[in-house]
């Protein structure tokens, strides 16, 4: 049981734009700059997306933006493509060990 | 940026130990930290733990404390996680990932393990 609370899957169209929450319980997100999201295509390995809860790596589509308040985490992706279908996992360090969220697939329909 | 290459899958029995490989290239050993992640078949990622090049010093997840070992190997570069007292319910895909602190960038391709009778 995950101590981090995504959606099980979100859809979405072709150019429509989609938000994937994270809410932890009390004591969880411990820094606001340690939150990341990672995006695992079919039978691939994680790749992350987002780190310290809004920034981007290098090579990341701005389509892409995270956001933080409280609690809860979120990612946006804006203008769907065929290409963002995958599941999405939050990340954040509690203060002693690492907890990932349980996963949000987005399916593009 | 770095690369981390994994061992190849293996099959082993409940009771038994298994070993995982984590080459980094591109990295600077002493400064670098692997976290492991494993993966059930079906469901999400898990944090199991971390070891740091500096010292060797590892922190692991509760509920693998007493059956998880992991070490990296500065002469070769390799990060290794053993997992003892397998059970079919540590039939996954475990990956190793650099951890900088703020997040886990880059991955291995995963390593897929088995335990079967």
């Amino acid at each position: 049981q995950s101590a981090l609370t995504q959606p099980p899957s979100v859809s979405g169209s072709p150019g429509q734009s989609i938000t994937i929450s994270c809410s932890g319980s009390t004591g969880h997100f411990e820094s606001v700059k340690l939150v990341s999201w990672y995006r695992q295509s079919s039978a691939k390995a994680p790749e992350l997306i987002v780190y310290e809860s809004t920034k981007r790596p290098s090579g990341v589509s701005s389509r892409l933006t995270g956001a933080k308040s409280g609690n809860t985490a979120s990612l946006t992706i804006s203008g769907l493509q065929p290409e963002d279908e995958a599941v999405y996992y939050c990340c954040s360090y509690t203060g002693s060990f690492w907890v990932f969220g349980g996963g949000t697939w987005l399916s593009v329909l | 940026q770095g690369a981390l290459v994994q061992s190849g899958p293996q099959v082993t029995r409940p009771g038994a130990s298994v070993k995982v490989s984590c080459k980094m290239s591109g990295f600077t050993i002493i400064s670098t930290d692997i976290a492991w992640v494993r993966q059930a078949p079906g469901h999400g990622l898990e944090w199991m733990g971390w070891v740091t090049g500096f010292n060797g010093r590892t922190i692991s997840a509760e509920r693998f404390q007493d059956r998880l070992t992991m070490t990296i190997d500065k002469s070769t570069a390799t990060a290794y996680m053993e997992l003892m007292s397998l059970t079919s319910d540590d039939s996954a895909v475990y990956y190793c990932a650099r951890d900088d602190y703020r997040s886990f960038d880059p991955w291995g391709q995963g390593t897929l393990v088995t335990v079967a009778s």
